[in-house]
């Protein structure tokens, strides 16, 4: 089992959508959580740190969920701007981050 | 301000040639950090320094050596490189003290070994 798992996707929606990712993670002990937007032949660029609380940033919503080890991430009124690959991240120790293989969203018009 | 700059944005090398990618942050980070990543795949870590000393090397091959000049600089050295390395090679940093080891990446450099 991958240590970090999300669906590949794609989700393709229309402009204006609210779409949903998920992801879980194996291991009990992660400390820190994040998503991360990659746009094609770019770096990744930290979107949300995921609090145990659940956080808002405008259109974006992140949820953490420790019991079932499950992280989320709501995207409201969806941009075209917003295709991108999403990543899940979740922090192992103090220097390691793993990575979730990505969910890739194609906004439409 | 996160910014980390990374030279040269591109780069083609022989598989005899010796180069060097070169990273910088002016954030006040502690640790740094060098990925490669493959088309349509997540980054995977090859080394971190933390407060300039190396703390993880992901059984790296020997072709890559990285150095840590000082807290702001990153290299990564390549000699006899392999077709197969070419990839987008990331560096990053981190405020190592910070409970959140929130990651901020370069944008890269496109390595093409021929």
């Amino acid at each position: 089992r991958k240590e970090v798992e999300q669906d590949p996707g794609p989700f393709n929606v229309p402009e204006g959508a609210t779409v949903a990712f998920n992801c879980t993670y194996s291991n009990s002990a992660s400390q820190s959580f994040f998503w991360y937007r990659q746009d094609c032949r770019k770096e990744p660029k930290l979107l949300m740190s995921v609090y145990s609380s659940g956080n808002e940033d405008g259109r974006f919503t992140a949820q953490l969920n420790r019991a079932s080890q499950y992280i989320s991430l709501l995207i409201r009124d969806s941009k075209l701007s917003d295709s991108a690959t999403y990543l899940c991240v979740v922090n192992k120790n103090t220097d390691k981050l793993i990575f979730g293989t990505g969910t890739r969203l194609q906004v439409f018009p | 301000d996160t910014e980390v700059t990374q030279t040269p944005k591109h780069l083609v090398m022989g598989m005899t040639n010796k180069k060097s990618l070169k990273c910088e942050q002016h954030m006040g980070h502690r640790a740094m950090y060098w990925y490669k990543q493959k088309a349509k795949k997540p980054p995977e870590l090859m080394f971190v320094y933390s407060y300039e000393k190396l703390s993880i090397n992901e059984s790296v091959p020997s072709r890559f050596s990285p150095e840590c000049p000082n807290s702001s600089l990153l290299n990564l050295h390549l000699h006899a490189l392999q077709p197969e390395d070419s990839a987008l090679y990331l560096c990053a940093s981190s405020q190592a003290d910070r409970g959140t080891y929130e990651q901020y990446f370069g944008p890269g450099t496109r390595l093409t070994v021929t």
